[in-house]
């Protein structure tokens, strides 16, 4: 089966630390570029990260910026998240999701698998 | 990076159409991606490219763009298409932007 699992969310205090996880499987993830977008309680989608299928690109939303890292390891079809220096403003529920490449006149991506989410919650 | 406004709301009554939109300065150079999200649910493609439906999109549901415009239009709304609908497109900085997304109210 086609599918994201992510897993780490935790309940976890300001200014800690927590490291998040995708499993993929039932599709080739070595050459897929990968995704978190997250949602905060009551709030829309948010794009977090992208990392490229080798890892070579990574880009972050101003947000977060310097305080999370993206990375994958392809021989796992893992996916990971590492957050440090979390805030309130971080809770949110975490999605993964596979990213797809398309051009005929103009480029397109767009996230044609997304896992359930795993919840992140940051308070004391 | 760029953003993505959409309107918080729209309604419309069953079995009529509906148009949402989605403006950003980066429609004019990237094709928009469009989601939909149930309460309690991961966010489902729906559209994407110049006007392309993944495998299980029912056909009332169609996208266009022009100009810094992106829209999605639904002909025949149904009573569950009644959701959060968000659109999506890269900057020219790599950020992957949404929209703030458009609650969907079928009367």
């Amino acid at each position: 089966e086609v599918q994201l699992v992510e897993s780490g969310g935790v309940l976890v205090q300001p200014g800690g630390s927590l490291r998040l996880s995708c499993a993929a499987s039932g599709f080739t993830f070595s050459t897929s570029s990968m995704n978190w977008v997250r949602q905060a309680p009551g709030k829309g989608l948010e794009w977090v990260s992208y990392i490229s299928s080798s890892s070579t690109t990574t880009y972050y939303a101003d947000s977060v910026k310097g305080r999370f890292t993206i990375s994958r390891d392809n021989a796992k079809n893992s996916l990971y998240l590492q957050m440090n220096s979390l805030s309130d403003e971080d809770t949110a529920v975490y999605y993964c999701a596979r990213e797809t490449y398309y051009y005929d006149t103009r480029g397109g991506w767009y996230f044609d698998l997304w896992g359930r989410g795993t919840l992140v919650i940051v308070s004391s | 990076s760029s953003e993505l406004t959409q309107d918080p709301a729209v309604s419309v009554a069953l079995g009529q159409t509906v148009r949402i939109t989605c403006q950003g300065d980066s429609l004019r150079s990237y094709y928009a991606s469009w989601y939909q999200q149930k309460p309690g649910q991961a966010p489902v493609l729906v559209i994407h490219g110049k006007n392309d439906r993944p495998s299980g999109i029912p056909d009332r549901f169609s996208g266009s763009s022009s100009g810094n415009t992106a829209s999605l239009t639904i002909t025949g709304a149904q009573a569950e298409d009644e959701a959060d609908y968000y659109c999506n497109c890269r900057d020219s900085s790599g950020n992957r932007v949404f929209g703030g997304g458009t609650k969907l109210t079928v009367l």
